[in-house]
């Protein structure tokens, strides 16, 4: 069964460096997204990329944060200089041909940052 | 007001007892309502998709929607310990989901 993946699985940086949290969903979707959810709180929308654009994002999603899709499989979120409240489980999800089909989401990247 | 409210618990049951879990939610906008099932740091994995009001059952899963109400619920019957995880629901309106805190569920054999 088609599956969406997510590299790494834990990423350790410091305060004020860049990182990229890789996601590859599901070959056929065209909707993307990510989603963050800070330990013992609930998941919290991030963003939704379509035909190469953003669609929507949150509050939360402010300048620091970028996505791309690099290669046609990759879709890759991008934080720019981390800080201590960044430090959460980032998922992406897929959804296929219209933005109501269901969302199927990755095991998650854990970020920490110190 | 919180957009979707959902009590946390924890809630135990005994197993093959009939798990209830509900949310309520305030923005009239939501059209699609789910149910994901969450293990200990793992991805939601979908368990319910629903776009209107009434029951829709799958197995031993059965989730109802109240648009009236703006309440929804799933029912787990003869629950086993491998339903232990936690449940959250989700709601959406256009591109994005909005998701309760979630409720953690332990059955106990």
């Amino acid at each position: 069964e088609p599956e969406v993946t997510q590299t790494p699985s834990h990423q350790v940086t410091q305060m004020g460096q860049e990182v990229i949290l890789r996601c590859v969903p599901i070959s056929n979707h065209l909707y993307f997204y990510w989603y963050r959810q800070i330990l013992g709180q609930k998941v919290e929308f991030l963003v939704s990329f379509y035909n190469n654009e953003i669609s929507e994002k949150s509050e939360i999603f402010d300048d620091q944060f970028s996505v791309e899709r690099p290669d046609g499989s990759n879709f890759t979120l991008k934080i720019r200089s981390t800080k201590l409240e960044d430090s959460a489980m980032y998922f992406c999800a897929s959804s296929a041909g219209q933005p109501t089909d269901t969302q199927y989401f990755g095991p998650g990247t854990r970020l920490t940052v110190l | 007001q919180k957009e979707v409210e959902q009590d946390p618990g924890p809630l135990s049951v005994p197993e093959g007892a009939i798990v209830s879990l509900n949310c309520t939610y305030s923005n009239s906008a939501f059209q699609y309502f789910m149910w994901y099932r969450q293990y200990s740091r793992k991805g939601p994995e979908l368990l319910m998709y629903t776009y209107s009001s009434g029951n829709k059952e799958d197995g031993r899963f059965t989730a109802q929607v109240d648009k009236s109400s703006k309440y929804i619920s799933l029912f787990i019957r003869d629950s086993q310990p491998s339903d232990s995880a936690t449940y959250l629901c989700a709601m959406r309106s256009d591109y994005k989901l909005s998701f309760g805190a979630g409720t953690t569920v332990t059955v106990r054999a």
